[in-house]
C-alpha cells in the first residue's frame, strides 16, 4: 500500500529536550516536505526537499533542521524545543510527474512542549 | 510572499451545492489546489488548476481567475461525509515551484 508514515504520532515532551519525528515513504517520491498546522492558522510549510541531500527553507523553519540521507526518509528535529512549537504535524510527499500540487500526506504526528 | 484567504466556516444542506471561495496574493505561481481534511485526518488531494477555467472531478469542480486572483472549489450533491475543512493552496515560483502556500481553511457543515 502507498503511503506515507510518521512516528510517533503523538509526543509530549518538556523544553529543550532534542527530538526527532521520523518519516517515511514507499512511493519513490523526490520531494518531501514538512507542515505545521495551527488551530485558524493553516498548514504552513516549515522545511521540504526536492531529493537526496537537497533540502530548503518553507515560510517557518526558526527552531527546526531536517536531514534528506535516503530518497525515502525525511526527519524533522527539533534540537531545543519550545512550548511556541506544540502542534500538529504533517509530512508530506510528491513525485515530479505531478508536481508538487499533488501531495499525499502522513498520519500527522501531535507534540506537545511543556 | 504569499497569502491566502478564505471563508472560515460554510453551512449547506445535503444534496445541495457549494461552492468555498479562495482569494489570494502573489508574486506568482503555477497553480491553485484544493486539499479536503475530516477531523483528525490528513489533507487529501481533490483538485488542481494551472490554468484559467473549471476543471471537474466527479462532484468535485474547481475554477481558477487568475485576472481576479480567485478560485473556488464547487462540491455538488452534498454528502454527510463531505463535513470537512477545504483548504486551497498555492504553489509559487518561489523554490522552484515547491514552496505550497495553504489557506487558512474553510469548515464544511453538512446538515440534514
Amino acid at each position: 500500500e502507498a503511503q506515507v508514515t510518521q512516528n510517533p504520532r503523538y509526543l509530549i515532551t518538556v523544553t529543550g529536550k532534542k527530538l526527532t519525528v521520523t518519516c517515511s515513504q514507499n512511493m519513490n517520491h523526490e520531494y518531501m516536505s514538512w507542515y505545521r498546522q495551527d488551530p485558524g492558522l493553516g498548514l504552513r510549510q516549515i522545511y521540504y526537499s526536492m531529493n537526496v541531500e537537497v533540502t530548503d527553507k518553507g515560510d517557518v523553519p526558526e527552531g527546526y533542521k531536517v536531514s534528506r540521507k535516503e530518497k525515502r526518509n525525511f526527519p524533522l528535529i527539533l534540537e531545543s524545543p519550545s512550548p511556541n512549537q506544540t502542534s500538529l504535524y504533517f509530512c508530506a510527499s510528491s513525485g515530479t510527474g505531478t508536481g508538487t500540487y499533488e501531495q499525499y500526506f502522513g498520519p500527522g504526528t501531535r507534540l506537545t512542549v511543556t | 510572499g504569499q497569502s491566502l484567504e478564505q471563508p472560515s466556516e460554510v453551512t449547506a444542506v445535503e444534496g445541495a451545492i457549494v461552492q468555498i471561495n479562495c482569494t489570494y496574493q502573489t508574486s506568482g505561481f503555477y497553480g491553485l489546489s484544493w486539499y479536503q481534511q475530516h477531523d483528525g485526518g490528513a489533507p487529501t488531494f481533490l483538485s488542481y488548476n494551472a490554468l484559467d477555467g473549471l476543471e471537474e472531478t466527479g462532484r468535485f469542480s474547481s475554477f481558477l481567475s487568475r485576472s481576479d486572483s480567485y478560485g473556488y472549489l464547487l462540491l455538488q450533491e452534498l454528502q454527510m461525509k463531505d463535513s470537512a475543512s477545504y483548504f486551497c493552496a498555492l504553489r509559487g515560483v518561489t523554490g522552484g515551484g515547491n514552496k505550497l502556500t495553504f489557506g487558512t481553511g474553510t469548515q464544511l457543515k453538512v446538515e440534514l
